[in-house]
């Protein structure tokens, strides 16, 4: 899997808009950019995926530069429970064979929401 | 959804004793997987069953570990003789088998181990 690098931690108000960058330049044309996150004491959760183009959904949203070098996960209105590690992480579509089945977790970015 | 559920939640084993953690998936989820999680590390990739098919063993798997998935639903991971080394969460994980929605893996709560 292509290889991704995101900042160790970030810090966040309540309530403020949080943007959380990843860097994958080595990103392959068919690679998947995925972020889930990690709450304390739990199991990782799916947060949004994306290919190309920008995505929304009830959780966060997904900003992917033009070329795909980067991408930004947007949390709109950050709360206390929003307090994860986040991981983006690549993927090749699961059809397309080979190992692509496993995700591949980096250390990932620790969010901080301050009251 | 009933979410992906593991037993024991916590394991607190003396070192070269065997333990075993079930992991049972979201219904209907073909796709199984198995992580191991150090403190202040990502997940690590442990295994991979589609149905009861073990398809994917990482090198950290090392012969002490067995998982199985005998009948294509629930699974178990067993650690043989432990070690201290072996302490840590152990994640299960389940995809469905649908397309789109097979891209995801929907993640249990986790077993934590701790070798004495």
């Amino acid at each position: 899997d292509a290889k991704t690098t995101q900042p160790n931690s970030m810090e966040s108000n309540e309530e403020e808009p949080v943007h959380l960058p990843c860097n994958h330049s080595t990103i392959s044309g068919t690679d998947y950019i995925h972020w889930y996150r990690q709450l304390p004491s739990q199991g990782p959760e799916y947060v949004i995926h994306g290919l190309t183009s920008n995505v929304n959904n009830r959780m966060a949203s997904l900003a992917i530069a033009e070329d795909r070098k980067s991408s930004t996960l947007i949390l709109h209105r950050a709360t206390l429970r929003d307090a994860a590690v986040y991981y983006c992480i690549l993927r090749l579509p699961y059809n397309s064979g080979g190992s692509n089945y496993k995700l591949t977790f980096g250390k990932g970015t620790l969010l901080t929401v301050n009251p | 959804d009933t979410g992906v559920s593991q037993n024991p939640r916590h394991k607190i084993t003396k070192r070269g004793q065997n333990v075993t953690f079930r992991c049972d998936p979201i219904s209907e989820h073909n796709r199984l997987y198995w992580y191991r999680q150090t403190l202040g590390q990502g997940p690590e990739f442990l295994t991979y069953f589609q149905n009861e098919a073990q398809l994917e063993k990482s090198r950290l798997l090392s012969d002490r570990f067995s998982a199985e998935r005998p009948k294509g639903s629930f699974s178990t991971l067993e650690i043989q003789r432990t070690e201290q080394g072996d302490s840590a969460m152990y994640l299960c994980a389940s995809s469905p088998p649908i397309r789109e929605r097979g891209q995801l893996q929907f993640f249990g709560p986790g077993t934590r181990l701790t070798v004495l």
